[in-house]
């Protein structure tokens, strides 16, 4: 079984700053991805970023990028230049095939991310 | 193109009595899937449906079940409601076409069902 940890429970981050959110899994797949999900407090999930793990270039998307380390299991998020619409839980989530064409999402517990202004 | 929509946003019920959530993928996604997120447990995978047939289980009892129409709308169904069962019930849909890698298999989340058992 595939499990996702986040071990930031809560950080901060001034405005403009930059943050970066630790994430590790495991997992004896090879063929696998990665994503990174925000709640802010409207509930609604929104996928940030996700990488694929055959691809060793890091993802990118704006101000967000990953740093993705296969070998030791890591799959962090770097928010650039944070601002304050970025205040939300930030979920590390895993899924890989799992039969008939299914793909589930193991999440970890989440990060909250403050952005103070 | 319209996102997920889930209905009701919010449900109070009594324990003992019974629930149904009702999703709404994108169009064209035919693969929808329902997780449950507690404060205690997080966010938990219950199950996924695929042209109406349900491809993938979480580990949850049989009080927990679905079903997915033609229209790829998908409700859930929770029995005996117990006070344990309150929490956000999460919908997603993606494209879910078998076997294929990419950007196929990103799930986009509906806003959720809030449901609170008394």
């Amino acid at each position: 079984a595939q499990t996702v940890t986040q071990s930031q429970p809560e950080m901060s981050v001034q405005e403009a700053e930059t943050v970066t959110l630790s994430c590790t899994y495991d997992t004896s797949e090879n063929n696998y991805y990665l994503f990174w999900y925000k709640q802010p407090p409207s509930r609604q999930m929104i996928l940030v970023i996700r990488q694929e793990a055959y691809k060793q270039q890091n993802a990118t998307e704006n101000r967000f990028s990953v740093n993705f380390q296969k070998a030791a299991k890591s799959f962090s998020l770097k928010i650039s230049d944070s601002q304050l619409g970025d205040t939300a839980m930030y979920f590390c989530a895993f899924t890989s095939y799992s039969g008939a064409g299914s793909y589930q999402l193991t999440f970890g517990k989440g990060t909250k991310l403050s952005v103070i202004p | 193109k319209a996102g997920v929509t889930q209905t009701p946003r919010y449900l109070i019920k009594t324990r003992g009595q019974q629930v149904t959530l009702s999703c709404s993928p994108i169009s064209g996604h035919r693969s929808v899937s329902w997780y449950q997120q507690t404060p205690g447990q997080g966010l938990q995978f219950l199950f996924e449906y695929f042209s109406e047939t349900q491809r993938n289980k979480g580990n949850f009892p049989g009080r927990f079940s679905g079903r997915q129409f033609s229209n790829s709308r998908s409700e859930m169904n929770v029995s005996t409601l117990e006070l344990g069962d309150s929490a956000l019930y999460l919908c997603a849909s993606s494209p879910g076409r078998r076997g294929v890698s990419g950007r196929d298999n990103e799930q986009f989340f509906g806003p959720g069902t809030r449901l609170t058992v008394l």
